[in-house]
Formats: structure tokens, C-alpha cells, sequence
């Protein structure tokens, strides 16, 4: 069994620029969802995809935006970076749309400067 | 939307000893209620999980209790050794896998 995996795992960018973070999901999972982490915070949920489609939203501004792919694994995009978008991005892969366990990715690492 | 509250933020406690985290949420439609385990640097790993429709689970050392009325519930580890020092999250969700998580306790077990 392939657990979820992340891409890059750091990454450095400039205030206003724009990066592209990206997920495999665990075989058998075909519900990712992405969520951030400040230092020191619990993760704060983005949004989800499911089938392809954005399945459910957080707070965050639309400059936030994702993909699911067919394979099921995703994208997060964020657009016009701020520093306060600095921050752990962790990928989590479920099956279906009923309530089960998360399977988190070990998470790409955003500093923005 | 959801708001889920976790305490305390830092625990410690002599090795052997029992521990306990406490979490309360605001959505009574929220009916599934995960426990991640996060090491220093790694990813969050559930633990435990409780469903709406039972009081309380246990797996070994650890177990969790829910009580809907008073939407609270709460992680319990009794005979705590070194290696379950991590932060430790609660989350709670209403529907379609999204979760709401807390702030995190930061527990240390002291040999």
C-alpha cells in the first residue's frame, strides 16, 4: 500500500509570486483534501476534491485554488503570495464522501519572503 | 462553520502517569471525532477515532469518551511512556470528510 506523498517537500518564494504544490493519494483513496498548518497551530482545512471536483471549501481567499486529477492525486495553486502564507501545506487522502480516517502526507514547507 | 476548542496547551507528566486532553465544538451536527498523534516533524497519524452514535473506545492505552450533550470529548492515555511525548490534535467533523481541528496539546512525558 503507497501512502500519500507530497512534492517539494521546502520551498522558498517571493511575496506576490505564485507556486504549484502537489499530492499522490494513498491507492484506494479517491477524496483528497489539503490543509495548512502555521507553526505552533492545528491544521486549518482549504478545501477538498472529490471526482475531480472542489467538494467543499474553508476559509481561504479564491487566490487558493486546486486540481484533482483522474489518478486522483492533486494540485494546490496559490497565487500572489503574502507572508502570511507561509505555513505547513499538508495533502490528506480518504475514501469517499462518508466520514473516515485522513491519511496525511509529510507536508511541503512554504516560506514566503 | 465549525469551531473546535483543545486543552490544555501544554501537558506534562511523570512516566507511568495518566494523561488527559480535552476538546469541545460548537456544530451539533458534527458526528465523527478523529485524535491525531504529531511528532516533531513528521505527519499527523490518527490514533483513535469515536463515532457519534458511541460513548467511548478504547485501543490499549488509549481511550476516547464523547458526550453529544455537552459536545465535548476527550483523549485519555493511561500509563504514559516517553515515546507518546508529541502534540496531540482532536478534530471533529459534520459531513463529507471535512475536519476541524484544535489547536494542539503539546504533551511531555517525563522519564
Amino acid at each position: 500500500e503507497t501512502g500519500v506523498t507530497q512534492s517539494p517537500t521546502h520551498l522558498i518564494k517571493t511575496r506576490g509570486q505564485q507556486v504549484t504544490l502537489r499530492c499522490s493519494s494513498q491507492s484506494g483513496h479517491n477524496t483528497v483534501s489539503w490543509y495548512q498548518q502555521a507553526l505552533g497551530q492545528g491544521p486549518q482545512f482549504i478545501f477538498q476534491y472529490y471526482r475531480e471536483e472542489e467538494n467543499g471549501r474553508g476559509n481561504f481567499p479564491p487566490r487558493f485554488s486546486g486540481l484533482q486529477f483522474p489518478n486522483y492525486s492533486s494540485e494546490l495553486n496559490v497565487n500572489a503570495l503574502e507572508l502570511d502564507d507561509s505555513a505547513l501545506y499538508l495533502c490528506a487522502s480518504s475514501f469517499g464522501q462518508g466520514n473516515s480516517p485522513l491519511h496525511f502526507g509529510n507536508g511541503t514547507r512554504l516560506t514566503v519572503t | 462553520g465549525e469551531n473546535v476548542e483543545q486543552h490544555p496547551s501544554t501537558l506534562s507528566v511523570q512516566e507511568g502517569d495518566s494523561a488527559v486532553i480535552k476538546c469541545t465544538y460548537s456544530d451539533s451536527a458534527s458526528n465523527y471525532f478523529p485524535w491525531y498523534k504529531q511528532e516533531l516533524g513528521k505527519r499527523p497519524q490518527l490514533i483513535i477515532d469515536i463515532r457519534s452514535n458511541v460513548g467511548e473506545k478504547k485501543d490499549q492505552r488509549i481511550a476516547v469518551t464523547l458526550n453529544k450533550t455537552a459536545k465535548h470529548f476527550s483523549l485519555h492515555i493511561t500509563e504514559t511512556q516517553p515515546e507518546d511525548s508529541a502534540v496531540y490534535f482532536c478534530a471533529a467533523s459534520t459531513t463529507g470528510n471535512q475536519f476541524y481541528f484544535g489547536t494542539g496539546t503539546s504533551l511531555t512525558v517525563i522519564p
